[in-house]
C-alpha cells in the first residue's frame, strides 16, 4: 500500500517562498498513478486544489494562486514537490499531497502544516 | 468549473441508526471510459481527511462495509448502514473529473 508523508518547514515569512516535498513509499510514484498533486486546507475552511502534474508532463493550477504555484516531480527519488512563491498569510494551511490514477484507489499525505508569518 | 452542493450542511444522527449525505454536482462526472469521478471523504477531528469512497461506489481499503456510495450523473450519496461514534466527523465528496479539481463544503456528523 501506497504511503504519502509531506515534510517542509512548519513556518514561512511573508513575501518569501514555501517548498515542500512529498516523499512516496511502497511503490513507485511514476508506476503508481496517472497524476500528483497538492491541495490545501486553511484554518477552519473546506479543501482547495492547488494543482496537478499529468505523467506525460502535462500541469494544471488553481487560477486563484496567480501563478504563483509551481509543482515538480522526481522519479528518481520519488518524490514530488511543491513551491509557493510569494507567501501571504492567506497561504497558512495544511498542505496536503496526492497520487491519482484513472481507475486506481486514490491516496493523500497525512498533511503538513505552515503558517506565514513574521 | 464543477460547483459540489452536499446537503445537508449538519447531520445530527444516532448510534446504530442509518445516515445518508447528499452530493450534487453542476455537471456529470461519468467520463468516457464508464467511470464516474466522484470521491467520498471523512475529516475526523483534529485529522486530516481519510478517503472512504473512489469512483462513486468503490470502497477504499479499510473502510467499514457499513459505508457505501451510490448515485450517477450529478446525483450522489453517501450512506452509512448504522452510524457508530467514531463516524463523527465532516465529510467531504470531491470531484476528479474536471480541473480545477473541486469540493462540496461538507457536511458535519454529530451523535445526538
Amino acid at each position: 500500500q501506497l504511503q504519502l508523508q509531506e515534510s517542509g518547514p512548519g513556518l514561512v515569512k511573508p513575501s518569501e517562498t514555501l517548498s515542500l516535498t512529498c516523499t512516496v513509499s511502497g511503490g513507485s510514484i511514476s508506476s503508481r498513478g496517472d497524476y500528483w498533486g497538492w491541495v490545501r486546507q486553511s484554518p477552519g475552511k473546506g479543501l482547495e486544489w492547488i494543482g496537478s502534474l499529468y505523467y506525460g508532463g502535462d500541469i494544471h493550477y488553481n487560477p486563484s494562486l496567480q501563478s504563483r504555484a509551481s509543482i515538480s516531480v522526481g522519479t528518481s527519488n520519488n518524490q514530488l514537490s511543491l513551491r509557493l512563491t510569494s507567501v501571504t498569510a492567506a497561504d497558512t494551511a495544511v498542505y496536503y499531497c496526492f497520487i491519482r490514477g484513472l481507475i486506481i484507489q486514490p491516496y493523500w499525505g497525512q498533511g503538513t502544516r505552515v503558517t506565514v508569518s513574521s | 468549473d464543477i460547483v459540489m452542493t452536499q446537503s445537508p450542511l449538519s447531520l445530527p444522527v444516532t448510534p446504530g441508526e442509518p445516515a445518508s449525505i447528499s452530493c450534487r454536482s453542476s455537471q456529470s462526472l461519468l467520463f468516457s471510459n464508464g467511470y464516474t469521478y466522484l470521491d467520498w471523504y471523512l475529516q475526523k477531528p483534529g485529522q486530516s481527511p481519510q478517503l472512504l469512497i473512489y469512483l462513486g461506489s468503490n470502497r477504499a481499503s479499510g473502510v467499514p462495509d457499513r459505508f457505501s456510495g451510490t448515485g450517477s450523473g450529478t446525483d450522489f450519496t453517501l450512506k452509512i448502514s448504522r452510524v457508530e461514534a467514531e463516524d463523527v466527523g465532516v465529510y467531504y465528496c470531491m470531484q476528479a473529473l474536471h480541473n480545477p479539481l473541486t469540493f462540496g463544503g461538507g457536511t458535519e456528523v454529530e451523535i445526538k
